[in-house]
């Protein structure tokens, strides 16, 4: 079982609907929560970092929360553009056994916006 | 260069075959780290350097995969014998130095997709 569970598996929206994905984890002991965009072809980029001691985190029409007492965070997007078609992974940061702490990644919501 | 670049970015090899994937990190990053993405999957953690010395090659699936980082800035991939089942996307990222500065980002390259005919 994968310790960072993202849903929907996939979704599919209209442009300048909101949309809420949801990422909940089991991985401890727990460091950072990071979301990614990842589009087609290329390298994920971050989207916003939250500690186990924040609660919500906003870029722009992205915006992050977390509840590290259930293990559970989303990531809310405003206003949606047909540039958000994309994945969004969560990825929680753990303390590997080496002290060093190693990025676990959900397999993703792939988010497609249609005009 | 001002981000993560990757070479190449396809390759296409036949099993059991050897081949070398290069990583070139941002300029002054300590850490650097391996991924292997799978269709459909999110990336999976392999080998993470801080400077020259691998910090944690817990990811690594098995001995035919081995990766270097000599003089502590590019990085090689290196995967011996390989398996249909390697064909994936292999990612780079760097950092400005490891965890646990929580804010610490990793900037990925695009990725060189790894075709095992």
């Amino acid at each position: 079982k994968n310790q960072v569970e993202q849903s929907p598996q996939s979704l599919i929206i209209l442009e300048g609907k909101n949309c809420t994905l949801q990422c909940n984890y089991t991985v401890s002991p727990f460091s950072n929560l990071r979301w990614y965009k990842q589009d087609t072809g290329r390298g994920p980029v971050s989207l916003t970092i939250m500690t186990f001691s924040e609660n919500t985190k906003s870029n722009g029409r992205y915006t992050a929360t977390l509840d590290a007492d259930t293990k559970q965070s989303s990531l809310h997007i405003t206003a949606s553009q047909l540039s958000d078609s994309a994945s969004y992974i969560c990825v929680v940061s753990v303390l590997a056994s080496g002290g060093s702490y190693i990025p676990t990644f959900g397999r993703g919501t792939s988010l497609i916006v249609h005009p | 260069g001002a981000g993560v670049s990757q070479t190449p970015s396809n390759k296409v090899t036949e099993k059991g075959k050897y081949v070398e994937l290069r990583c070139d990190p941002i300029s002054g990053h300590t850490a650097l780290y391996w991924y292997r993405q799978s269709l459909g999957q999110g990336p999976e953690f392999l080998i993470y350097f801080q400077g020259t010395g691998a910090a944690d090659d817990s990811g690594l699936p098995n001995d035919r995969f081995f990766a270097v980082r000599p003089e502590g800035s590019v990085s090689t991939l290196k995967i011996q014998r390989t398996e249909r089942g390697d064909s994936a996307v292999y990612l780079c990222a760097s950092s400005l130095s490891p965890e646990p500065d929580p804010y610490n980002e990793q900037f990925f390259g695009p990725g060189t997709r790894l075709t095992v005919l």
